[in-house]
């Protein structure tokens, strides 16, 4: 287990609709990224949190945004829900500036299904 | 754009070796991680290239080449439980993007 906490773990939405996913990052990590991950495809990189501010960020609509708290949790916002955005969303969390690839630890993943 | 190539699919023998490969196409480049992930499960870190040459870690080890723009996993006394899939990633210049390739499904059989 590595400490990475994702909540819900499943959820199901309608079209249209926002939603908010949640991840605790690991203790003493300072950056969080999202990923978006369809069935069989490998995760797509949404954005990276560093210290509370936006530092990289995917190729993903403005509807897709964040936010990093103090304690370096982090929310994920997805606003308009489309039906191509059911998916498994990971967090992972690492230390560093976000330069150096330190290894990351990822959560269990919310699975968003949009009806 | 940002590529990285890797075989959809490998399948090999409890006890042998497989070599993933992974060749990538990217704007600026700081480092090649390879991550397992099973089914239902979170990716999990297995190891990081940030200069050339080999890094060992146990059964597995991972290869980098920058002037090829290659790298590779190597997984030896392959187990049935090793069957899952493995996705290279690159930590690419500007912006601090990660990005993932498709990933390689392996199959270990009896």
């Amino acid at each position: 287990e590595t400490g990475v906490t994702q909540s819900p773990t499943h959820l199901i939405k309608t079209r249209g609709q926002q939603v908010t996913l949640r991840c605790s990052s690991q203790s003493g990590h300072n950056t969080v990224s999202w990923y978006q991950q369809a069935l069989g495809q490998g995760p797509q990189f949404i954005f990276q949190y560093y210290r509370e501010e936006e530092n990289g960020r995917g190729n993903f609509p403005p509807r897709f945004s964040g936010l990093q708290f103090p304690n370096y949790s982090s929310e994920l916002n997805v606003n308009a829900l489309e039906l191509d955005d059911s998916a498994l969303y990971l967090c992972a969390s690492s230390s560093g500036t976000g330069t150096v690839l330190t290894e990351a630890f990822f959560g269990q993943g919310t699975r968003l299904t949009v009806v | 754009g940002q590529s990285l190539e890797q075989p959809s699919e490998v399948t090999a023998v409890e006890g042998a070796i497989v070599q993933i490969n992974c060749t990538y196409q990217t704007s600026g480049f700081y480092g090649l991680s390879w991550y397992q992930q099973h089914d239902g499960g979170a990716p999990t870190f297995l190891s990081y290239n940030g200069l050339d040459g080999l890094e060992e870690t146990g059964r597995f080890s991972s290869f980098l080449s920058r002037s090829d723009s290659y790298g590779y996993l190597l997984l030896q006394e392959l187990q049935m439980k090793d069957s899952a899939s493995y996705f290279c990633a690159v930590r690419i210049t500007g912006g601090f993007k990660t990005i993932f390739g498709a990933g390689t499904r392996l199959f270990v059989k009896a």
